[in-house]
């Protein structure tokens, strides 16, 4: 099946920094998601991005579809401790049933 | 809140033992998933429904049943558990119109 290869798979920063993740496909996806996941809770939406190119922004979250449609981005602002938590990228196909794939997740750990 | 309850929260069982695991909703949504999450893997479709009595396989649906009788609920099975469905098990609906996925918070399943 497809594969995203999310990185990095954690990040251990200081409060106040800036931050980035990836996502890489060897496949073209229609639309990239992107979920954090809090201990003990279901993966929750934070930024959808439809078109390539789009670049997409929630408060200090901001998230890019590629160009080639087989890559997306998301950046965090000025983190703060809150924003500790696994962040998943996740790509669709508008095929029956929009199945989305998953990437392995970034873990991140924000030290106050 | 996309009013998912999944039942139940936490299991533990035997090898060889059937185990039904139960997401309800609330919202009428049409599309319903049933999702497994392993370190390392992200999150991996088991099978999907995009209607009454209409479900689809996913990626990992091997050793895996799954009925919904009527719109609010999606029953994932499993007929004969093995110690490789130890899991953390997510339900997830999507209304028909959105390409958005919500997922509920998880029962995780351990087989001994």
């Amino acid at each position: 099946g497809q594969q995203l290869n999310q990185s990095p798979q954690s990040m251990f920063i200081q409060e106040g920094e800036d931050v980035s993740m990836n996502c890489t496909s060897s496949s073209i996806f229609n639309t990239w998601l992107w979920y954090k996941q809090d201990p003990g809770e279901g993966p929750v939406l934070l930024i959808a991005l439809y078109k390539a190119g789009e670049l997409t922004s929630n408060g200090r979250l901001t998230a890019q579809f590629g160009i080639t449609r087989k890559d997306s981005f998301l950046n965090i602002s000025a983190s703060i401790p809150s924003d500790v938590g696994i962040y998943f990228c996740a790509g669709q196909l508008n095929n029956a049933g929009n199945m989305l794939t998953f990437g392995g997740g970034t873990r991140l750990m924000v030290k106050p | 809140d996309a009013g998912i309850t999944q039942s139940p929260r936490h299991k533990v069982t035997e090898t060889g033992t059937p185990v039904t695991l139960r997401c309800h909703q609330t919202e009428n949504h049409r599309y319903m998933y049933w999702y497994r999450q392993d370190p390392g893997h992200g999150l991996r479709l088991i099978h999907y429904s995009y209607g009454v009595k209409d479900t689809d396989k996913g990626e990992v649906s091997d050793g895996y049943s799954v009925s919904r009788s009527k719109t609010e609920d999606f029953l994932l099975t499993l007929e004969s558990a093995t110690s490789s469905q130890t899991s953390v098990y997510f339900c997830a609906i999507r209304d028909a119109g959105s390409d958005r996925q919500h997922f509920g918070d998880g029962t995780r399943l351990s087989i001994l």
